[in-house]
């Protein structure tokens, strides 16, 4: 079955910071999406990435997947206190569900 | 356009009770997934449902659950005779399409179970 490592756990930076979380799967990634979870809400949906090397940009904040399709990053320039949250991976896998990793948390400092 | 929709946002029943957890899709959506989450654990796959139709329920525990998306009306994820390890995060996600479109999410039921 797929599974979706996240890195790290936990990460505390201080507004203005730039910051890199990754996500590496153990199988070939056919979709791969990033979702992001603020305490006691649901997922709201950042990007999705399916084609190796493919690069997508919002606002401030740009994911990657490699050309192996096998590992992702997501990366936030000159952080606020609003993109603090859980950020999760999610993998396409048989039968067209989502797997998802165990999550980030970021904390942003201001 | 309204997004995913549950309820009850917060539901606590005591041991041996039934819970029933409500999810009405994004308008135009037939495709319905639940997803468990547990304190200081990530999400996990439940079961993925079309209209009528559970498609896949691998993520199912084998008893005590179910699920149904009926034709009309929301989809309903049923937990009888609860236990305090069924206490979670409970999050239904729709999509309009089978494959590469993502999931949007409702904002969950936190069951707790006295």
């Amino acid at each position: 079955s797929q599974e979706l490592e996240q890195s790290p756990q936990s990460l505390i930076v201080q507004e203005g910071k730039n910051l890199t979380i990754n996500c590496t799967s153990s199988k070939t990634l056919y979709g791969l999406y990033w979702y992001k979870q603020k305490y006691g809400e649901g997922l709201i949906f950042l990007m999705m990435l399916q084609k190796g090397g493919e690069e997508k940009s919002h606002e401030k904040i740009t994911a990657k997947l490699d050309e192996k399709k096998q590992q992702s990053s997501l990366h936030i320039t000159a952080s606020q206190p609003s993109h603090a949250g859980i950020y999760l991976c999610g993998a396409e896998t048989s039968g067209s569900r989502l797997t998802f990793g165990e999550g980030t948390q970021l904390t942003v400092n201001p | 356009n309204a997004g995913v929709m549950q309820n009850p946002r917060h539901l606590v029943r005591r041991r041996g009770q039934e819970a029933r957890l409500r999810c009405s899709p994004v308008k135009g959506h037939s495709h319905v997934y639940w997803y468990r989450q547990l304190p200081e654990e990530g999400l996990k796959f439940m079961v993925y449902l079309q209209k009528e139709n559970i498609i896949d329920e691998s993520g199912m525990p084998k008893e005590r659950f179910s699920a149904e998306f009926p034709k009309e009306g929301p989809s309903i994820l049923r937990i009888q005779q609860v236990v305090r390890g069924d206490s979670a995060a409970y999050f239904c996600a729709s999509s309009r399409d089978r494959s590469y479109s993502p999931l949007h999410f409702g904002n969950g039921t936190r069951l707790t179970v006295t």
